[in-house]
C-alpha cells in the first residue's frame, strides 16, 4: 500500500502571508495531482506534476515535484481568504489503477 | 457539459435500510470511481471501475456493491446500512485510470 503524508495537517494564517505545505511518501509515484476541495464540494484539479525536480506555477501557487518523485511542495505567496480550502495531494503509483489521495491540509486565510 | 452528477445530494437512513446512490458522467470517461470522506481520514476508495464492464474493489468495500451500468453511469448501492456508513460519498470520473479525475457535488449519508 502506497501512503501520502501531508504536513501540516491544519493552518490557520493572516492574509498576505506566505505558506508551503507537504506531502511526503516513502513510495515512488509516477504522477502526482494537486487538488483543492471547498466546502459542500467536490475536490478540483490544481496541477499535475510528473517529472522528477518540476516546478509549475499558477498565479501565486508554486508546486514542486522531488527528484526522486516520492513527495512534493505547495508555495503559496500572499495568501488570501479565497485560498481557503482543504489541499490534498494524489499520487499515481507505478502499475496502480488508482490514485492514493492524503488526508489533506486544512487552510484558513483570515482578513 | 453537467460534468460529474450525484444523487440525492443528502439522505438519512436507519439502521438496516438499503438504498443506491447513483452517479453519471457526461465526458465520455473510461474510469469511475465511488470515495467516502470522513474527518481526519481523507478520501478512501469504496470500488473502482476502470472502464464499463469492469469493477473492482478499493480499500474500503465492506458493506457495499457497485454496477457499472453502462459507460455514463456508476451506483453504489448499500445493503444494510450502519452507523459506520454515515459519510460524505464522492463520485468521480476520469480519462484513464491515472488521469485527472473529475467529481460531483458529494451525497451526505447519515444512518442513525
Amino acid at each position: 500500500t502506497q501512503l501520502l503524508e501531508q504536513s501540516p495537517q491544519f493552518l490557520s494564517i493572516q492574509e498576505g502571508e506566505n505558506l508551503t505545505v507537504y506531502c511526503n511518501s516513502s513510495s515512488v509515484f509516477s504522477s502526482l495531482q494537486w487538488y483543492r476541495q471547498e466546502p459542500g464540494e467536490g475536490p478540483v484539479l490544481l496541477v499535475t506534476v510528473v517529472t522528477g525536480g518540476e516546478v509549475k506555477k499558477l498565479k501565486r501557487l508554486t508546486f514542486q515535484f522531488g527528484d526522486a518523485r516520492k513527495d512534493s511542495s505547495l508555495h503559496i505567496t500572499a495568501a488570501q481568504t479565497g485560498d481557503t480550502g482543504l489541499y490534498l495531494c494524489a499520487g499515481a503509483g507505478a502499475g496502480s489503477y488508482q490514485l492514493t489521495f492524503g488526508k489533506g491540509t486544512k487552510l484558513s486565510v483570515i482578513p | 457539459n453537467a460534468g460529474v452528477t450525484q444523487t440525492p445530494k443528502f439522505q438519512v437512513l436507519k439502521t438496516g435500510q438499503s438504498m443506491t446512490l447513483q452517479c453519471a458522467q457526461d465526458m465520455n470517461h473510461n474510469s469511475m470511481y465511488w470515495y467516502r470522506q470522513d474527518p481526519g481520514m481523507g478520501l478512501r476508495l469504496i470500488y473502482y471501475s476502470a472502464s464499463e464492464g469492469t469493477t473492482d474493489k478499493g480499500e474500503v468495500p465492506n458493506g457495499y456493491n457497485v454496477s457499472r451500468l453502462n459507460k455514463r453511469e456508476f451506483s453504489l448501492r448499500l445493503e444494510s446500512a450502519a452507523p459506520s456508513q454515515t459519510s460524505v460519498y464522492f463520485c468521480a470520473s476520469s480519462e484513464g485510470s491515472r488521469d485527472e479525475q473529475f467529481f460531483g457535488p458529494g451525497t451526505r449519508l447519515t444512518v442513525l
